[in-house]
Formats: C-alpha cells, structure tokens, sequence
C-alpha cells in the first residue's frame, strides 16, 4: 500500500466550477501535511499547508482529519490558470523527508 | 523565483554511464534533499544532506549517492546508469531539519538511452 494515495484524474472541470481533491496517508505518527502544486515539466510548489481546523486560502480550502487520516483540498471558481497536477505531501516528526502522492491533474476548460 | 538552482538542466546518457548533478541551494540554508520523480508519479525522496552530513535516506541503492559542500550546494551522483534511472531529479533546499519549508529548483532531467 503507498504512504499516500491520490485518486490520479484527470478531472476534467469547466471554468467557474468547484472540484474537491482527497487524499489518505498510512503512517499515523505523519505530522504535517501539505498541498503542493505542479506545472508541467516543472518543479513542485508549496500551495498550502492543511491544519486540523481547516485553512482557506483564497478560493482553496484545506481539510484535514487525522482520525481516518485523510486530507482533502477544495478549489472554488475554477480559472483556466488551476491547470495543474496536485500533490498531496506528509511529513513525519523532525525530518525534513516529504513523502508524495502521485498527484491528482486538474485540467480547467472554457 | 526560489533561489535554489540546478545544473544541468537535460542530460543524456548512456546506459551503464555516470552521472553528477549539482544543486545550489538557496542563501543561508543548510539542508539539501534530492528527489526522484518519474513520469506520471510524485517525487520519491532519494536523502537529505545537512551540515555536510547525510541525514536520512530512502529506498534507493547504493550506486546513489551525494555530497553536500561548506557552501550547502550539493552533489547528486548515480552509477551504472539503469533506464529507470530517466526521471526528474529534484532538489529541495531548507533551513535545518524538521518544521521549515522546502523549496525546490527547477529540476535535472535525466534521460538514459
């Protein structure tokens, strides 16, 4: 089983639309958890960070429930510009090592 | 942009071959972590370098191996090249170990033929 799973897509969605990202991890001892973000043939990058009491950052939401250890991100109004691979990430207690997800492609069309 | 830069950007070689990628890490972090991230999968944390020291490995065989440099910038070396080895190498750099954000160069792509 993979420390992290994320249903691969595409999720193919119109612009405007709302589309929800899960994501579950294995290792209960995980302590951080992020969302990074994806270009093609690009380097990932930090889009946010999900907390237990959930985090909004714009028109992205982070959910987090570390009982069935699952996170979740929900994108609101959909621009063509969320085109994207999105990774979920763990990290464990005092260590740098992010474990990935193979990442969810998002692919907003007009 | 992060600040963290890597050398070269594309490569080629040939199975069997050596390869060195080199990282710069961004000013005033001490940590590097280098990734492997294949098509179509997420990057697969390869080790983490801090202070000059390895701190952390993963899966990955001996015939990986790195260097981390006084200045922080560091070395990714692979050995008798395989075909799997094509992917993108990533590095991340940081500020010490546990709790700061990483941030990643652009990334080598290596592809073995």
């Amino acid at each position: 089983r993979k420390e992290v799973e994320q249903d691969p897509g595409p999720f193919n969605v119109p612009e405007g639309a709302t589309v929800a990202f899960n994501c579950t991890y294995s290792n209960s001892a995980s302590q951080s958890f992020f969302w990074y973000r994806q270009d093609c043939r690009k380097e990932p990058k930090l889009l946010m960070s999900v907390y237990s009491s959930g985090n909004e950052d714009g028109r992205f939401t982070a959910q987090l429930n570390r009982a069935s250890q699952y996170i979740s991100l929900l994108i609101r109004d959909s621009k063509l510009s969320d085109s994207a691979t999105y990774l979920c990430v763990v990290k464990g207690y005092n260590t740098d090592k992010l474990i990935f997800g193979t990442g969810t492609r998002l692919q907003v069309f007009p | 942009e992060t600040g963290v830069t890597q050398s070269p950007t594309h490569l080629i070689k040939t199975r069997g071959q050596q390869v060195t990628l080199r990282c710069s890490s961004q000013s005033g972090h001490n940590t590097v972590s280098w990734y492997q991230q294949a098509l179509g999968q997420g990057p697969q944390f390869i080790f983490q370098y801090y202070r000059e020291e390895e701190n952390g490995r993963g899966n990955f065989p001996p015939r990986f191996s790195g260097l981390q440099f006084p200045n922080y910038s560091s070395e990714l070396n692979v050995n008798a090249l395989e075909l799997d080895d094509s992917a993108l190498y990533l590095c991340a750099s940081s500020l010490g170990v546990g709790g700061t954000e990483a941030f990643f160069g652009q990334g080598t792509r290596l592809t073995v033929v």
